[in-house]
């Protein structure tokens, strides 16, 4: 399983847009990277998925650069309701033992 | 589809009883896994099921037990409950994976539980 590390916390304001990178230097071949979103008293919610390149979906965007050892997650004009932790995942269909670690706690102001 | 849903909400103990903490899909998913999240950490699996009658030990899968004798039950039991397990328990599952592809994790609203 490859280990991640990712920022432990982030500030920002409405409207801003906020970029959390998650570096994984050791990551397979056949590696996905996944994040996830948790709201306090939530169980975690799936965000995005990808394997190299860029992803984009209506919540977010996901950029992977051609060495995979990094991937950052991109949120355009967040607001308060985007306050929460983002965990980066990265494994294969066959990692059944996945760590969420601690996460990067993103707080937006108003 | 109500998706994964536990039972309780909350629960307190104390030292030294047990309990079963109850799990439950409807999405005919083969991997289930409990974790437990302690204030400001991090998930940490305890144990996961690829498939009826199939378990295996997560990270910290000391003083649980869990069985899977149905496709939707994943229930986890405490032996022995001491104060150390204290926390939140989420309960997860998702389908089997396809072409590597690491399949989403469809997550419960959790069990909040005291151990006095």
């Amino acid at each position: 399983l490859a280990k991640t590390t990712q920022p432990i916390s982030m500030d920002s304001y409405e409207g801003q847009e906020v970029n959390i990178t998650c570096s994984h230097n050791n990551i397979a071949t056949n590696d996905y990277i996944t994040w996830y979103q948790q709201f306090p008293s939530q169980g975690p919610r799936f965000i995005i998925q990808g394997y190299k390149t860029k992803v984009t979906n209506e919540v977010a965007s996901l950029f992977i650069p051609a060495d995979r050892k990094s991937s950052t997650l991109s949120l355009p004009r967040v607001s308060l309701s985007d306050t929460a932790v983002y965990y980066c995942l990265v494994g294969d269909q066959d990692d059944y033992k996945l760590s969420f670690g601690a996460g990067t706690t993103v707080t937006v102001r108003a | 589809n109500a998706g994964v849903t536990q039972t309780p909400k909350f629960q307190v103990l104390k030292t030294g009883q047990s309990m079963t903490l109850q799990c439950a899909q409807d999405m005919n998913h083969e991997y289930m896994s409990w974790y437990r999240q302690d204030p400001g950490m991090g998930l940490r699996l305890i144990h996961y099921s690829v498939g009826a009658g199939i378990t295996d030990q997560g990270e910290v899968p000391n003083g649980y037990n869990v069985s899977r004798s149905t496709t939707e039950d994943f229930p986890l039991r405490l032996l022995s409950a001491a104060p150390s397990q204290t926390s939140v328990y989420f309960c997860a599952s998702s389908s089997s994976g396809s072409g590597g592809v690491l399949e989403e994790q469809f997550f419960g609203p959790g069990t909040r539980l005291t151990v006095l």
